[in-house]
């Protein structure tokens, strides 16, 4: 398993600025994903951020309203653009361990953004 | 990928056992079935991954048939602190995670 740190644990934001959310593992893994949770629904997956390559976007997220940084195997950053109401959701990163499937994955707490 | 199908919600009393079944009828030969549980305000939490047959752990069983058709996900002797929502998922185990899907999950509430 792995230990999966997130900053902020929330915020509330003013449409038209920009968030950066922090992911922060306990140890070097190669595989990170952000999600989006909006109240009472499932997950949905924005993004595979594996280091030393370019993030690979699910259909409807694109590069230019979540750009994603990946600088080392512990770390990785989420950037909510240009906020609208729309936004407002909880962001998780995970984690797949090496030596696990891609479908086992650790989960952070989340990062609950609220957009006015 | 894998359609899955789950119950939207289930109830049971505390001591039973519960078992959620997840229908996943164009399973490939390739895919794995995981199940994940989410308390609320937290992110989901890995209980259980098979291929076949039956697989244990200390939180549950996984239970899957010879078709790979379906899986029952069994929580022994469930007390309050179960009542989460249970995600099954169906998915190969390598390459990457290219349109994974949580699907709606399974809202588990158990009353004393």
């Amino acid at each position: 398993s792995a230990v999966i740190s997130q900053k902020p644990s929330r915020d509330i934001c003013q449409r038209g600025t920009s968030l950066t959310i922090q992911c922060q593992v306990d140890s070097q893994v190669t595989m990170m994903f952000w999600y989006r949770q909006q109240p009472g629904q499932s997950l949905t997956l924005i993004a595979t951020a594996n280091q030393g390559s370019e993030a690979t976007y699910e259909s409807g997220f694109v590069i230019d309203k979540f750009p994603i940084s990946r600088p080392n195997l512990t770390f990785s950053t989420l950037t909510v653009s240009n906020m609208s109401p729309e936004d407002s959701s909880i962001y998780l990163c995970s984690v797949a361990p090496t030596g696990t499937t891609v479908y086992e994955q650790y989960f952070g707490p989340g990062t609950r953004l609220t957009v006015t | 990928l894998a359609k899955t199908t789950q119950p939207i919600s289930m109830d049971s009393y505390e001591g039973q056992e519960v078992n959620i079944t997840c229908s996943h009828n164009n399973i490939a030969t390739n895919d794995y079935i995981t199940w994940y549980q989410q308390f609320p305000s937290q992110g989901p939490r890995f209980i259980i991954q098979g291929y076949k047959t039956k697989v244990t752990n200390e939180v549950a069983s996984l239970f899957i048939p010879a078709d790979r058709k379906s899986s029952t996900l069994s929580l022994p002797r469930v007390s309050l602190s179960d009542t989460a929502v249970y995600y099954c998922l169906v998915g190969p185990s390598g390459g990457g995670a290219d349109g994974l899907t949580f699907g709606k999950g399974t809202h588990l509430i158990i009353q004393p």
